[in-house]
Order: C-alpha cells, then structure tokens, then sequence
C-alpha cells in the first residue's frame, strides 16, 4: 500500500458539468501522475507533477487541468465534462527520484451522460 | 522514449513457466526496461526493470538479451492469480512519466 487514494472512485455526471478528481498521498513523494484508460486505448498520460505548482502536459492533456497546491494533493478537473471523457482515471505516484517505479491508486471511475 | 512491440495475448498452464516477450529494438544505451502487469480493473502493478543485466525479484525475472534490443518476463510458475495484462515500457531514468502501451493478456488456465 503506497498510501495513495482517490475520490471520488465512482461518479456520474452530465455533459458540461465541472468534475474534479482528487488524488491524496500520504508519504510526501515529490511525483505524481494522472492516466485515463480506455477500452482499445490502454493507459495514456494526462498530466503529472514534479512539486508543489510544477505541473505538465501528458498525451491526452486537452480538456483536462491539474493543480497541486500541497505536496499530497493532486486535483484532476474537468472544466466541462464531455461523453468524451467517460473513462477510468487513475493516479500514480514515484518514490523517491526513481520515476520509473509508480505506484498507482485504484482508479476512479467516471460517467458522463 | 523507445517504443514496444508485445504480442497482444498468451496463453500459459498454471503451474507452468510464462514467458513474456517483449521487442524494443531502438533502444538506446541509457535507457531502461520496465514491466508491469494490471489485472482486471486494479491499478497497474510494478513488476521489475533492468539496464543489461538479468535481474530477479520475489514476482519475476527479466532476462535482457546482449544487444538489448529485447527482453522477456519469466513469470516461474503461473498462478490463475498471473491472469492479467503485462506492460513492456522502455524509458530512461531523467524522462518524464511512463508511456504505456497495449501490452500482453496472460491467460493463465487450470
């Protein structure tokens, strides 16, 4: 258990709402990402961080933004959700520098009607 | 990062040896192999990685062929448990976050 959790873990929303998903860690580790899953698609990169507000783009940045104000917290919001981004999202971290080795949390799961 | 070539599914007995494969043929000198494995609807799981030589740990082996332009995951004795998609990723240590691809579905059967 790498102290990471995430909520909500399920949610359901309409077209155009503002969602925000929260990634909380426990062990202060400076890296944490957010990946989105997708039948046929695999894991693919939304955004990480490297500190407190040091953030990047990953591949599918588009419609998405992250903030990181506290070292263990990592907000992934949609601005206004679209059908587009009814996935499963997850959130990772790295200990320490070796950013090779992630951790993930259990993935929430995200509806938009 | 250089990419992965997986074979989209395997089939292996239980109890028997799975053998992952895994080509990476652009692969360059500083640039390390990563597995990890995501069994069905958890977080992926980090396995192993290595440089050039094999490495061993209490889930796996990776044995990286000389030329480094490919690898393969040795699971010793399946479980039904093994029963997941397994993620071959090559990176460096100074890159960004870990690119996945599409990776293998292990079938592990009785």
């Amino acid at each position: 258990d790498a102290g990471i959790t995430q909520s909500p873990r399920h949610k359901v929303t309409e077209t155009g709402t503002p969602v925000t998903l929260r990634c909380h860690q426990t062990e202060n580790h400076r890296y944490m990402y957010w990946y989105r899953q997708d039948p046929g698609h695999g894991l693919r990169l939304i955004h990480y961080s490297y500190g407190v507000k040091d953030t990047d783009k990953g591949e599918v940045s588009d419609g998405y933004s992250v903030s990181r104000s506290k070292t263990e917290d990592f907000l992934l919001t949609l601005e206004s959700a679209t059908s587009s981004q009814t996935s499963v999202y997850f959130c990772a971290i790295s200990r320490g520098e070796k950013t090779g080795e992630l951790f993930f949390g259990e993935g929430s799961r995200l509806t938009v009607l | 990062d250089a990419k992965t070539t997986q074979p989209t599914s395997m089939d292996c007995a239980e109890g028997r040896a799975a053998n992952l494969p895994c080509n990476h043929s652009t692969i360059s000198g500083n640039e390390y192999v990563y597995w990890y494995r995501q069994i069905h609807s958890q977080g992926p799981q980090y396995i192993i990685h290595g440089l050039k030589n094999n490495e061993t740990n209490e889930m796996a082996s990776l044995i990286i062929t000389e030329d480094r332009k490919s690898s393969t995951l040795i699971l010793p004795h399946a479980t039904l448990r093994d029963t997941a998609v397994y993620y071959c990723i090559v990176r460096n240590q100074a890159g960004t976050a870990l690119i996945f691809g599409k990776g293998t579905t292990l079938s592990v059967s009785s």
